[in-house]
């Protein structure tokens, strides 16, 4: 059984540059939530999405960063222009079903910014 | 914020049972306590979650008292493998069900 895979796993850019991480959830999971963990601190939930749909982006900042979910392939969860302070791993995690399914994590990607 | 109170560290002989705690005082009662572990440089792992009952699996033990306001992780024989941050939370029940995570209690098991 795969779980959730996220690539790359470590992602160098340049201050301007974009990130593009993906994320393909559990096999038949069709939600999955990004979380973004800081240097030294706890994981922030930052957006949920179902397939083609946006439901919860209230932990994402309102410029630069977008996320979708497309009704084939991965979840993609893209920065643009990035900051020095974007420097961060990103946990993606998917579930079965809403509710008190559990969410599965993946490994995670992380963004390193020069 | 995160509903949940836990100690900043703990640590434990390799071997023996170790036993996390965690308060939720204000939980609501349609609220479910999960327990997640993160390994240095990995995902979080989920270990178990329950409502009002004890729950136990392969890897542990989650005891929850009656009044639901604090809960328990236990892990039966703690290896050196299962050093890691332990999280403790009260999943929010809305109209994403999201993970919101507290800073944690650090393990270290003791060879």
């Amino acid at each position: 059984n795969a779980g959730v895979m996220q690539n790359p796993r470590h992602l160098v850019r340049r201050r301007g540059q974009e990130a593009r991480l993906r994320c393909s959830p559990v096999k038949g999971h069709s939600h999955v939530y990004w979380y973004r963990q800081l240097p030294e601190e706890g994981l922030k939930f930052m957006v949920y999405l179902q397939k083609e749909n946006i439901i919860d982006e209230s932990g994402m900042p309102k410029e630069r960063f977008s996320a979708e979910f497309p009704k084939e392939g991965p979840s993609i969860l893209r920065i643009q222009q990035v900051v020095r302070g974007d420097s961060a791993a990103y946990f993606c995690a998917s579930s079965l079903v809403q509710g008190r399914q559990p969410q599965h994590f993946g490994d995670g990607t992380r963004l390193s910014i020069l | 914020d995160a509903k949940t109170t836990q100690p900043p560290s703990m640590d434990c002989a390799e071997g023996r049972a170790a036993n996390l705690p965690c308060n939720h005082s204000t939980i609501s009662g349609n609220e479910y306590v999960y327990w997640y572990r993160q390994i240095h440089s990995q995902g979080p792992q989920y270990i178990i979650h329950g409502l009002k009952n004890n729950e136990t699996n392969e890897m542990a033990s989650l005891i929850i008292t009656e009044d639901r306001k604090s809960s328990t992780l236990i892990l039966p024989h703690a290896t050196l493998r299962d050093t890691a941050v332990y999280y403790c939370i009260v999943r929010v029940v809305d109209s994403s069900y999201k993970l919101i995570f507290g800073s944690g209690t650090r393990l270290l098991v003791r060879p």
